[in-house]
């Protein structure tokens, strides 16, 4: 079955750029979407088709995704961005099953 | 407005069984494929299951084949996840979420989740 691996954690200070990476094998011809999740709360799409943002999403959030690597990158970062992020592709060829990465947390020191 | 109530969740004994629903409003559910995503707790996103519009299409983890159903209701709004011999490791908030009019969408809507606890 097709794996995503995400780093656990990755800090930042406010107002510098967070990068988060997924990566998974040839991931680079799958499209990648990212979610945001703050404690106690929903899921929420903030990048979808590997660089789309969401109505509602900052323009702060951008996605990249080449060769077998995705990155969810976080400009400007403030306090409120910190939250668990997940990247999550189709596994078309396993009977079209999601897949979502392990998770990172986002601390903004 | 998009919305996803989920609803049916609580505390199940191990080889029991339970039933969510999710009702949606706010947009047309005939559609979309609609899915379940859980998470265990202090842990990641798991998709469950996926249902296609007509329902003619439904796919699902590994570790639920054989235990779990996804179903739908297009005349009622409804989505249901049918949960059987269900186990500790079936702990978990369950999320509905709306997963685009494509087989391999986005979850652009998710509901607030039903937490499902398995145990004695």
């Amino acid at each position: 079955s097709y794996v995503l691996t995400q780093p656990p954690s990755v800090s930042v200070a406010p107002g510098k750029t967070a990068r988060i990476t997924c990566g998974g094998n040839n991931i680079g011809s799958k499209s990648v979407h990212w979610y945001q999740q703050k404690p106690g709360q929903a899921p929420v799409l903030v990048i979808y088709y590997d660089s789309d943002r969401p109505s509602g999403i900052p323009e702060r959030f951008s996605g990249s995704n080449s060769g077998n690597t995705a990155t969810l990158t976080i400009s400007r970062v403030e306090a409120g961005d910190e939250a668990d992020y997940y990247c999550q592709v189709w596994d078309s060829s396993s009977d079209h099953r999601g897949v979502f990465g392990g998770g990172t947390k986002l601390t903004v020191l | 407005e998009v919305q996803l109530v989920e609803s049916g969740g609580g505390l199940v004994q191990p080889g029991g069984s339970l039933r969510l629903s999710c009702a949606a409003s706010g947009f047309t559910f005939s559609s979309y494929w609609m899915s379940w995503v859980r998470q265990a707790p202090g842990k990641g996103l798991e998709w469950v299951a996926n249902i296609k519009q007509d329902g003619s299409e439904k796919y699902y983890v590994d570790s639920v084949k054989g235990r779990f159903t996804i179903s739908r209701d297009n005349a009622k709004n409804s989505l249901y996840l049918q949960m059987n011999s269900l186990r500790a490791e079936d702990t978990a908030v369950y999320y509905c979420a709306r997963s685009g009019m494509a087989a391999a969408g986005t979850f652009d809507y998710w509901g607030q989740g039903t937490l499902v606890t398995v145990s004695s």
